[in-house]
């Protein structure tokens, strides 16, 4: 199975701080890559697939990018409805597989 | 839209089913998946089936308990459950498969004594 991992497990940020998540996959993946935000008692909501397609939506602030391996999330000012927990899954094949999540607290 | 039932407080080694019932989009035509959520643990992929119901895949943690199906004349998605571990205690997401883009809103599930 590919096995995604996440960087970092948890940060510390502030209101209008930029904020970068990495996910390396074990092996290529080319662009399927999805990421996810997830707050307390709600389902994951997809803010990005295929690495750095933006969903109808999402607040530009959100982007994404890389291929292969490497991929990022980066959020460019952070809002207090950004504390979150984010998640990557690779859509590549079966068995699909997502980091161990990116906890977004406020400091 | 998606919608979850079906969770509980079951014992060990207990059977559960979960259902998804899905509206607003043409059922037939769309992959579906079951993703659930650990307490203090991340998302895990559990499961998916094609369109047709012909075509099934698990994850290696619940291949060979759990079975995922589908009735396309009522627009539903089941995860029948076997087995039933403490481990297997999360929340269980219907999810639209392929992008993963829409999900329902969750369905607990306990596994206690």
């Amino acid at each position: 199975a590919i096995q995604m991992t996440q960087s970092p497990s948890s940060l510390s940020a502030s209101v209008g701080d930029r904020v970068t998540i990495t996910c390396r996959a074990s092996q290529d993946i080319r662009n399927y890559l999805g990421w996810y935000q997830q707050k307390p008692g709600k389902a994951p909501r997809l803010l990005i697939s295929a690495a750095s397609n933006l969903q109808t939506g999402v607040p530009s602030r959100f982007s994404g990018s890389g291929s292969g391996t490497d991929f990022t999330l980066t959020i460019s000012s952070l809002q207090p409805e950004d504390f979150a927990t984010y998640y990557c899954l690779q859509n590549f094949n079966s068995p699909y597989t997502f980091g161990q999540g990116a906890k977004l607290e406020i400091k | 839209q998606l919608s979850e039932s079906g969770g509980g407080l079951i014992q060990p080694g207990g059977s559960l089913r979960l259902s998804c019932v899905a509206s607003g989009f043409t059922f037939v035509n769309y992959a579906m998946s079951w993703v659930r959520r650990a307490p203090g643990k991340g998302l895990e992929w559990l499961s998916d089936i094609d369109g047709s119901g012909r075509r099934t895949d698990y994850a290696d943690s619940v291949k060979g308990r759990f079975t995922i199906s589908r009735d396309n004349l009522n627009n539903m998605l089941y995860l029948q459950m076997n087995s039933l571990r403490a481990e297997d205690t999360a929340v269980y997401y219907c999810v639209l498969a392929g992008a993963f883009d829409f999900w329902g809103q969750g369905t607990q599930v306990t596994v206690s004594s």
